[in-house]
Formats: C-alpha cells, structure tokens, sequence
C-alpha cells in the first residue's frame, strides 16, 4: 500500500525555536495533504489542508502565522511551528491522499505518517 | 454537518472474546467510511474501509459493514488477541475532491490473556 513518511519523529526544542515538520508520500503523487493535531488520549484534529501549488487552508481557530504549511512539490509537504511554545507540545500527523486509479471512481483513501512528537521546553 | 460518533472506551476483553465498537454517522450524501488503528506509540494505519451501502470492509479478522439505514459502521472481529490492543478511529469522508477525514474521538480496546 501507499506509505507517508514524517521527519523528524521526534524532537525537542526550547521555548521561542522555530521546528519544520516535513512530511513526503514515498509511491504517490498527493495533490492534497492534511495536517492533523493530536492530543494525549484524544482524537485527531485538523489543522489545514495543503494543496500543492497554492496556498493552504486553516482551520478556524488554528494561527496561520504560527504553523506555516508549504506544498512544494506533489509528494512533499512542510508544516514549520514558528516560535513554539510548550503549549504548542503535540503530535503532529499528516496525512496525504491517494487518488488512486486515473479515470476511476473518487478513492478517498488517506495515508497517514508516523507522526511528529514535538517537545517544547 | 458531518460526524463521527463511537462508543466511549475503554473496552477490556479477555483474549479469543467477541468484539464490537459502535460506529454512527452523521452525514449528506455518500460518504466513505473507515476504520484506523493506532497502536501505542505509533501512527495511524488504515484497518478497513467501505465506499457505498452495504459494502464490507475487512482485514485481519476485523470487518464493518456500511449499513445507510442506520448510519452505523460498527467494527466487529470474532476473536480478539492480545496484539489487537490499540485505539480505533472511526472516520467518514464526504467524497469530495480534497476533504480531510472526519474523525470519533476513539476507542481504546485493551485485551488481556
């Protein structure tokens, strides 16, 4: 099946540091990615949808200037934590659709990374 | 709008018990449904997923059935094992073009030998 990976797994930052999340689909071309929020025993919420080639779209509630989302290219996408604090402590997943077969009914199948934990001190 | 709701966890099973976690829906038109698990300490990972009414989806012993009349999508496996422990998200799509997954808030099974 289709693989999402996410850099770095894991890290650790001091309070006022910027951290980019990178997040890549290793065997498919996704047109649109989505970062999501998870909590400690809670469910996923989304933060943004990342279209590649334009800008991306937020959440209400979610800062713009605080997670910048990048969608360079149609298997990267870059989620940057501008200035994290420790409430900005997460895990941060991605996820990136696969269209599936050209031609062929709508296949909404999403792919997700491992997830980001990110640590602010 | 469109949601997700699941039966509250924890669910503790012994292992080779029967397993069901409600899944209901709230939705316009025809969504997808799925189900995700994540083991601890890991990410999400695609479990079943059906596209229309009364599609079944399954894997590994676990299969739900899209059930329209009933908005359900309930997760069910005849016998659970210990490896089986983790959380399930049940989730909807709307089928259009760039929509993220509408997540339940989980349901944390724990099973013991």
């Amino acid at each position: 099946g289709a693989v999402v990976s996410q850099h770095p797994s894991w890290v650790i930052c001091k309070s006022g540091t910027s951290v980019k999340i990178e997040c890549r689909s290793l065997d498919f071309q996704a047109t649109t990615m989505f970062w999501y929020r998870q909590f400690p025993k809670q469910s996923l919420m989304l933060m943004a949808t990342s279209n590649e080639g334009s800008k991306a779209t937020y959440e209400q509630g979610v800062e713009k200037d605080k997670f910048l989302i990048n969608h360079a290219s149609l298997t990267l996408s870059t989620l940057t934590v501008t200035s994290a604090h420790p409430e900005d402590s997460s895990f941060y997943i991605c996820s990136a659709r696969d269209p599936g077969l050209a031609g062929g009914d709508f296949k909404d199948t999403q792919y997700f990374g491992p997830g980001t934990r990110l640590t602010v001190l | 709008g469109n949601s997700v709701t699941q039966m509250e966890g924890p669910v503790t099973l012994s292992e080779e018990a029967f397993l069901t976690i409600n899944c209901t829906y709230t939705a316009t038109g025809y969504p997808s449904l799925f189900w995700y698990v994540q083991y601890p300490g890991e990410g999400l990972q695609l479990l079943l997923k059906a596209t229309k009414a009364d599609d079944k989806g399954s894997n590994k012993g676990f299969e739900a059935t899209y059930r329209k009349e009933t908005t359900s999508f309930h997760l069910e496996k005849g016998s659970v094992q210990v490896s089986d422990s983790a959380v399930y998200f049940c989730a909807l799509s709307a089928n259009q073009a760039g929509t993220a997954l509408i997540f339940g808030k989980g349901t944390t099974l724990s099973v013991s030998s």
